[in-house]
């Protein structure tokens, strides 16, 4: 089977810096993605993780550690139009078939 | 224009109708899936498809019907609605082995439907 854990809820100020953890238990394993959906929108792309270590883009960053099936993606500087969930998606088959399997999505909320 | 569109964005019907969402893109990308949104519960995949001719069923397919009409459009179709098939179903895209961006899902706009 597959899962995929991240936590439901996370809260923050503005400006400060959070993480958003995701562990997973798959039968295969070929990369982490990030996706964000603001409040009945569409989910959007952030990131893709295939090999350990940190990937860094603008105020996002992603992080992966294969040997420990667990990756973070990291926000800097928030701002109130952070504030959606926040989606890991592992993909689990290998060659050309990329078919994410989702995680059950962190909701961020960014106070002033 | 969207690159991946999706009809109808909002629909209300009644238990036991048919009823089909459609999609279409103009993205190019030869991959399409559906997925079904439910508060608490992430993303599941119902269908998806890697061309014309290729049908494949995801982990939550029982109850709906997929048709790839073209390599552009991909229907999701619920033969009998009933009201545990309330969500918001999402259509997305991606290209082909290899391409620019392969790990990478673009979203349709959504489509809620409620089933009462």
């Amino acid at each position: 089977g597959q899962s995929l854990e991240q936590p439901s809820e996370v809260t923050a100020v503005e400006g400060a810096i959070v993480q958003i953890n995701c562990t997973y238990q798959t039968s295969g394993f070929y990369g982490l993605s990030w996706y964000q959906q603001h409040d009945g929108g569409a989910p959007t792309f952030l990131s893709y993780n295939a090999l350990d270590g940190l990937e860094e883009t603008g105020r996002f960053s992603s992080f992966l550690s294969r040997s420990d099936s667990y990756g973070y993606l990291l926000l800097q500087e928030l701002q109130m139009k952070d504030s959606a969930s926040y989606f890991c998606a592992v993909r689990d088959h290998p060659g050309g078939s990329y078919i994410p399997t989702f995680g059950r999505g962190t909701s961020l909320i960014v106070h002033p | 224009d969207a690159d991946v569109t999706q009809t109808p964005r909002n629909r209300i019907t009644k238990t036991g109708k048919r009823i089909m969402l459609e999609c279409s893109q103009t993205k190019g990308h030869d991959r399409m899936y559906w997925y079904r949104q439910d508060p608490g519960l992430g993303l599941r995949l119902i269908y998806y498809s890697f061309d014309v001719k290729d049908i494949n069923k995801g982990e939550i397919s029982d109850g709906y019907s997929v048709s790839r009409q073209a390599q552009a459009k991909f229907s999701l179709s619920l033969e009998s609605a009933i009201p545990n098939q309330t969500a918001l179903y999402f259509c997305a895209t991606s290209p082909g082995q290899g391409g620019p961006g392969a790990n990478v899902l673009t979203f349709g706009a959504g489509s809620r439907l409620t089933v009462l």
